[in-house]
């Protein structure tokens, strides 16, 4: 069965740097969510779309920024980089219509700002 | 604010082992709660998902259960083996909308051969 997927999968970039990280959900699912688990700590909420839709928003930094496009996959863009935002950062999914939601997890993008 | 905890952080068994993973709520208004498998630096996986009305579901050697009341559920794993060292997290829902969950801080669980 199909994943989700996330790409890349590592990514370093230098302080300051933009990076953008991208997530292809599960095929019909309605619901992106986005995820950031730093060194030995849970997954924070950070942003979900449902149906392309901003949803809910969480701890998302303002430098942070997200879009869900037509196709459904979603993009989470990151300006200014600290290293403070150096972690796995996961996209899940889930299908909300479905009155269930369990959320599918992809296996992360694990970024480090140097 | 909803907060989820899960005792004993780590754990090490020896293998054969019945073991209960537990993890606690405050808000017991929950929607759904999910509990989880992380292997060091991977992705999350799925293991049970219960729904607010059900009490209990089951997969294999891993029966979860949820005491809404109480705020809590447990993750009971049978005859545990090697390939079960991991982390394990809870994670509750508070509506369906948007459905964000709140993670605990999981339990690492070492089952030694």
């Amino acid at each position: 069965a199909a994943g989700v997927i996330q790409s890349p999968r590592h990514l370093i970039k230098e302080k300051r740097e933009t990076a953008t990280l991208k997530c292809y959900p599960i095929p019909r699912h309605d619901t992106v969510y986005w995820y950031q688990q730093g060194p030995g700590q849970d997954p924070q909420f950070l942003i979900s779309f449902y149906e392309k839709m901003q949803s809910d928003k969480g701890s998302i930094p303002d430098r942070f920024s997200a879009q869900q496009f037509s196709d459904y996959h979603s993009e989470l863009n990151m300006s200014s980089l600290e290293l403070g935002d150096s972690a796995l950062y996961f996209c899940a999914s889930s299908l909300v219509a479905s009155g269930i939601s369990e959320l599918f997890f992809g296996e992360g993008s694990r970024l480090t700002v140097l | 604010k909803q907060e989820v905890t899960q005792i004993p952080a780590a754990l090490s068994v020896p293998e054969g082992e019945n073991l209960v993973l537990n993890c606690s709520f405050t808000d017991s208004a929950i929607y759904n709660l999910q509990w989880f498998r992380q292997d060091p630096g991977k992705g999350l996986t799925s293991l049970l998902l219960i729904q607010s009305s059900q009490r209990e579901q089951t997969s294999g050697r891993l029966n979860a259960s949820l005491d809404k009341s109480s705020g809590r559920s447990t993750l009971y794993i049978a005859a545990s083996q090697p390939g079960d060292s991991a982390t394990y997290l809870c994670a509750v829902s508070y509506n369906n909308a948007g459905n964000m969950l709140t993670f605990g801080g999981g339990t690492r669980l070492m089952v030694k051969p």
